[in-house]
């Protein structure tokens, strides 16, 4: 069955970087997108951008270009989000995506989420 | 950026109510639509997709419906596990958004 499983809970310090990971199980991991997405505490659901995990192109949402890197190894079915810089307002769970796609897309399988935590 | 608004933002009801969600897209979108479901402390969960289909594995109460920029989800008879917040997201165009999310509570 598919399976994203996202990497453990983080705390940094303002200007840190954070590497958050999701490793893909029971599909191709190459036939498929991988999005990130964004929910600040009590808010809603924020589309961070998403990986061609064939070409390795990555594409941003405004606002998160600059600091926000995807990563991937494909030698072991994982997407990787580094964030740079770290800011109190990158507090927030971040959620891997699988983006399927067939005429429209969708996010069909989610990673657990990663919960971002940024205090002095 | 496309804007999604949903309404309301929140709601109450009852077990065994029928529950209707709208969202508006600020252009039209076609079809490109989608419907999650989100639990506390939980990952998102696919429900409808292209406005209309049912993800597999979902109960069949729930339904989609709408094109263009107006789109509905209903939920036909409330279960208990269905409370819960629910998000429409375009995939029409980069950036996808996302509404604000309509959370469904208990009467």
């Amino acid at each position: 069955q598919v399976q994203l499983v996202q990497s453990g809970s983080e705390l940094r310090k303002p200007g840190a970087s954070v590497k958050v990971s999701c490793q893909a199980s029971g599909y191709t991991f190459t036939s498929y997108a991988m999005s990130w997405v964004r929910q600040a505490p009590g808010q809603g659901l924020e589309w961070v951008g998403w990986v061609n995990t064939n070409t390795r192109n990555p594409t941003y949402a405004q606002g998160f270009t600059g600091r926000f890197v995807f990563s991937l190894d494909t030698s072991v079915s994982t997407a990787y989000l580094q964030i740079t810089s770290l800011k109190a307002e990158d507090t927030a769970v971040y959620y891997c995506a699988r983006l399927f796609y067939s005429g429209s897309g969708r996010f069909d399988y989610w990673g657990q989420g990663t919960l971002v935590t940024v205090s002095s | 950026d496309i804007q999604m608004t949903q309404s309301p933002s929140s709601l109450s009801a009852s077990v065994g109510d029928r529950v209707t969600i709208t969202c508006r897209a600020s252009q039209s979108i076609s079809s490109y639509l989608n419907w999650y479901q989100q639990k506390p402390g939980k990952a998102p969960n696919l429900l409808i997709y292209a406005a209309s289909s049912l993800q597999s594995g979902v109960p069949s109460r729930f339904s989609g419906s709408g094109s263009g920029t107006d789109f509905t989800l209903t939920i036909s008879s409330l279960q208990p596990e269905d409370f819960a917040t629910y998000y429409c997201q375009q995939s029409y165009i980069t950036p996808q958004t996302f509404g604000q999310g309509t959370k469904v509570e208990i009467k």
